[in-house]
């Protein structure tokens, strides 16, 4: 069976220091990765996709993801946070067809 | 270009009626999906279409949920004498294909179901 664990529910950090938001997987035969951003009220973006090509990924708006297959974990980063950051946090793996997604996590950037 | 568009944005209907979601996917998209997000249960798959064959309906909750897909493009999703615990957001998305490629899947803005 396939999951997606996000470590923390929340993450609070302050604007301008870096970001963190933990993903652990379990797959049963090499996983394609995802992680999605969703604001208030609004439909989930694609940030970053791993598909077993580069163990590190680059994203939008300065994210990236690193694909560790030790430690069955994609974590996403950001080097510096903006407010605009601020939003709920899916990482995603895929089956081929459907997504199963974690539970997600909710990022805060205080000023 | 259009991204995926989902009609209406907001549906409040009563106990029992039923209810018709729609979902335009990207041109070009084969595959389209069907998310369920609420409080409760997260991010759950309910259905995928290749085409118009939906090779995966494990997700359906129960048989008063129903989809259907023409074309090879638009489509609904239909409840059947809603209840309360059916109240969440139905997201579509749509992905130029399915597979091992890990095609990334484009997702609508959702509609908003609250039965009351």
């Amino acid at each position: 069976a396939q999951s997606v664990t996000q470590l923390d529910s929340h993450v609070s950090v302050s604007e301008g220091t870096p970001v963190l938001l933990r993903c652990n997987y379990s797959s049963s035969y090499s996983p394609s990765l995802f992680w999605y951003v969703q604001h208030p009220n609004k439909g989930l973006q694609l940030l970053l996709k791993y598909t077993s090509a580069a163990t590190l990924v680059k994203g939008i708006n300065g994210f990236e993801a690193e694909f560790k297959k030790s430690e069955t974990s994609f974590h996403l980063t950001k080097p510096s946070a903006h407010m605009s950051d601020a939003a709920e946090y899916f990482c995603a793996l895929s089956s081929g067809d459907k997504l199963t997604f974690g539970t997600g996590t909710r990022l805060a950037v205080r000023p | 270009g259009a991204g995926v568009s989902q009609s209406p944005s907001n549906k409040v209907t009563e106990k029992g009626k039923d209810v018709e979601l729609r979902c335009d996917p990207i041109s070009g998209h084969t595959a389209l999906y069907w998310y369920r997000q609420s409080l409760g249960q997260g991010l759950e798959f309910l259905i995928y279409f290749q085409g118009n064959s939906a090779p995966d309906k494990s997700g359906l909750p129960s048989d008063r949920f129903s989809a259907e897909r023409t074309g090879g493009s638009v489509s609904t999703l239909t409840i059947q004498r809603t209840q309360q615990e059916d109240s969440a957001v139905y997201l579509c998305a749509s992905s130029l294909g399915t597979g091992t490629l890990g095609y990334e899947q484009y997702f609508g803005p959702g509609t908003r179901l609250t039965v009351t």
